[in-house]
């Protein structure tokens, strides 16, 4: 595998349900975050993990719940979802966040929410 | 804080024919200019980037992008499109040393026309 992947690609899911959203960067890179994408809205960040620590949080509801275990991988656990929380989420790794590197997007996972 | 306008959501050119999309900018300090490139059911790709070197960047796939500080401008170029450029392009900023913070424009979709 190379690059930044995710999975699964596509979930659908009921408001009830309970799932977890993958990615790995084989990059090393040490900066990670997921980043949510709307139909008719930009790219909103959710979350930003440097060194494994969450750095940056934007005021992103708890029914949204990251984990980073280690600088290759990060988890956004899913639970009592909302219709409105169905989008494609994308997940990307950096070197450092100074902003000069570049971010390294995966393919994202299109998420359903029924 | 920083932000991002890209005028026109979706742009239409012939093939063979300029392609000249717009980003605007602001920010407090002389930022970090960024170009990505999304096909469909992909994550983003980066184009090019300005980090405070040369002010006209060049990217992949002929694409190029100058940075006007004095129209707060980084508009992406290219002499001559192709059926493989329809896609959807966005814009991004960030401030050195707050670099986690990357925030993106709405975005461009460009049509190419045969």
């Amino acid at each position: 595998e190379t690059g930044v992947t995710q999975t699964p690609r596509h979930l659908v899911m009921g408001m009830t349900n309970k799932k977890s959203l993958k990615c790995e960067q084989h990059l090393g890179h040490n900066a990670m975050y997921w980043y949510k994408q709307s139909a008719k809205k930009p790219l909103e960040l959710m979350f930003v993990y440097s060194l494994e620590e969450r750095v940056e949080n934007n005021s992103v509801p708890s029914r949204f719940s990251p984990e980073c275990p280690n600088s290759s991988h990060l988890f956004l656990h899913l639970h009592t979802l909302q219709p409105e929380d169905s989008a494609l989420y994308l997940c990307a790794s950096s070197q450092g966040t100074s902003g000069r590197g570049e971010q390294f997007f995966g393919p994202g996972t299109r998420l359903t929410v029924l | 804080a920083q932000s991002v306008t890209q005028l026109g959501s979706h742009v239409s050119v012939s093939e063979g024919a300029l392609v000249l999309l717009r980003c605007n900018y602001s920010s407090s300090v002389p930022p970090y200019l960024f170009w990505y490139v999304q096909y469909p059911n992909q994550g983003l790709q980066l184009l090019l980037k300005y980090t405070s070197a040369a002010t006209l960047v060049k990217g992949i796939n002929g694409f190029e992008a100058e940075f006007k500080k004095s129209e707060t401008s980084f508009h992406l170029t290219k002499p001559s499109a192709h059926m493989s450029d329809a896609a959807e392009y966005f814009c991004a900023v960030t401030e050195p040393n707050y670099g986690q913070n990357f925030v993106f424009g709405p975005g461009t979709r460009l049509s190419v026309l045969p």
